[in-house]
């Protein structure tokens, strides 16, 4: 069975960081792009980046670049993310998903087909 | 980046047929997918490429696209479909993501 398992609900003080980790099985890790998305309470769902983990390669939405930082640990079938100067506005549940490709019409795209549970993260003095 | 908007709300009498819409200029050229998310629960796909179904959904779920507009529809709507409902599509650049705002869609 294919599923992602992440870590535990963290509650962190403004200005620290945090590492989520996202724990694949049931399937080939190393085969499939991981994202990471985001949702604020009561919001909608918020595009981080992503990692291809075969090759180390990342990239991430703007506004996040400089603060977010994601690695695979292959031998561990393991994605994490971690996220610095945590402020308040970053409270969040914070989702893996993986990347499944698909062609359709000539054009090669992209879909999340599979999710973690999500984990919690909350910023608070 | 590029602006996307739905509905932020829809009510469907159970058994009727609701159609959620997405609208953005990128949808011109760029496929739409479709995540339903219960309350406190993860996302799940429900369609993607604008009108593909994965395994495990039920064919009352259907996707079309034309012009800037995608659109899902579900065919007699029972109350499990009760959920927010994302639309999400490839940003031109090709490594950049989006979700929409968001549609609640209620069964009555």
């Amino acid at each position: 069975q294919e599923q992602l398992v992440q870590s535990e609900t963290e509650v962190k003080k403004p200005g620290a960081s945090v590492k989520v980790s996202c724990k694949a099985s049931g399937y080939a890790f190393s085969g499939y792009y991981m994202n990471w998305v985001r949702q604020a309470p009561g919001q909608g769902l918020e595009w981080m980046g992503w990692i291809n983990p075969n090759t180390g390669g990342t990239h991430f939405a703007q506004r996040f670049q400089g603060r977010v930082t994601v690695t695979a640990d292959t031998s561990m079938d393991t994605a994490y993310m971690d996220l610095d100067n945590l402020r308040p506005g970053d409270t969040a549940i914070y989702y893996c998903a993986r990347f499944r490709g698909y062609s359709s019409g000539g054009i090669f795209s992209w879909y999340f087909d599979l999710w973690g549970r999500g984990t919690l993260i909350t910023v608070s003095s | 980046s590029s602006e996307v908007t739905q509905d932020p709300a829809v009510s469907v009498a159970l058994g009727q047929t609701v159609r959620i819409i997405c609208q953005g200029d990128r949808l011109r050229r760029h496929h739409a997918n479709w995540y339903q998310q219960k309350p406190g629960q993860a996302p799940v796909v429900v369609m993607y490429g604008d009108s593909n179904r994965p395994s495990g959904i039920p064919d009352r779920f259907s996707g079309s696209s034309s012009g800037d507009t995608a659109s899902l529809t579900i065919t007699g709507a029972q109350a499990e479909d009760e959920a927010d409902y994302y639309c999400n599509f490839r940003e031109s650049n090709g490594n950049d993501f989006v979700f929409g705002p968001g549609t609640k869609v209620t069964v009555l």
